[in-house]
């Protein structure tokens, strides 16, 4: 299956600051995905970024405050952008390569002071 | 859209005997369900997938049965262990690579020594 480097795993940032979380695959893969967890709760997807488009955002979500980058078939970012403590949460990608299923990454843990 | 419904939101079990947690799901159209695992601190991992063409699927300790007629997929850990202790999200899915998963709101499992 393919591995995911996440980072940064943690951090604790400023109310109206950004944090960009990169996403790093050892496989290509056509379609990357950006969750949110909040504390206690599921997984809810942000959106789902493809190399050389701009990404398709969940109802909810919104470009201008979660830019998503996907520069090539490995690799992605997403900012959030302008943040308040409500940003706070774990924030995962994730890819699907058939047949292995998906895999997640080991999470940013962002609280937002 | 696909709503996959997970139970029970807590479960307790002594060291040694089985825990079985139960999801449904709605989209007849969903044929992928894998469950995963997440400790403290980590992104979701996944233990074990069933497609839809299979009706039981066997790991060691776990096991994952699928119900199609009835929309309801069951993960079952035998001979639990105090490292067994996690968050157990079951999802849904179709099986390709640009289909979202849909995440049922998991179960705090807790193995007690």
């Amino acid at each position: 299956s393919a591995v995911i480097s996440q980072k940064p795993s943690r951090d604790i940032c400023q109310r109206g600051t950004s944090l960009t979380i990169q996403c790093q695959v050892d496989s290509q893969v056509t379609m990357m995905f950006w969750y949110r967890q909040q504390p206690g709760q599921s997984l809810t997807l942000i959106a789902t970024a493809n190399q050389g488009s701009e990404a398709t955002y969940e109802s909810g979500f919104v470009i201008d405050k979660f830019p998503i980058s996907r520069p090539n078939l490995t690799f992605s970012t997403l900012t959030v952008s302008n943040m308040s403590p409500e940003d706070s949460s774990i924030y995962l990608c994730s890819v699907g390569l058939i047949p292995y299923g998906y895999t997640f990454g080991s999470g940013t843990r962002l609280t937002v002071v | 859209g696909e709503n996959v419904e997970q139970h029970p939101s807590t479960l307790s079990v002594q060291e040694g005997d089985s825990a079985v947690i139960k999801c449904t799901y709605s989209d007849s159209a969903s044929n992928y369900f894998p469950w995963y695992k997440q400790e403290l601190g980590k992104g979701p991992q996944l233990i074990i997938d069933i497609r839809s063409n299979v009706g039981e699927k066997k790991d060691q300790r776990i096991a994952v049965t699928l119900n199609k007629t009835a929309k309801h997929f069951s993960l079952h850990i035998t001979e639990t262990q105090p490292e067994d202790s996690a968050v157990y999200f079951c999802a849904a899915s179709m099986m390709n690579t640009g289909n979202q998963f849909y995440f049922g709101t998991g179960t705090s499992l807790t193995v007690i020594p």
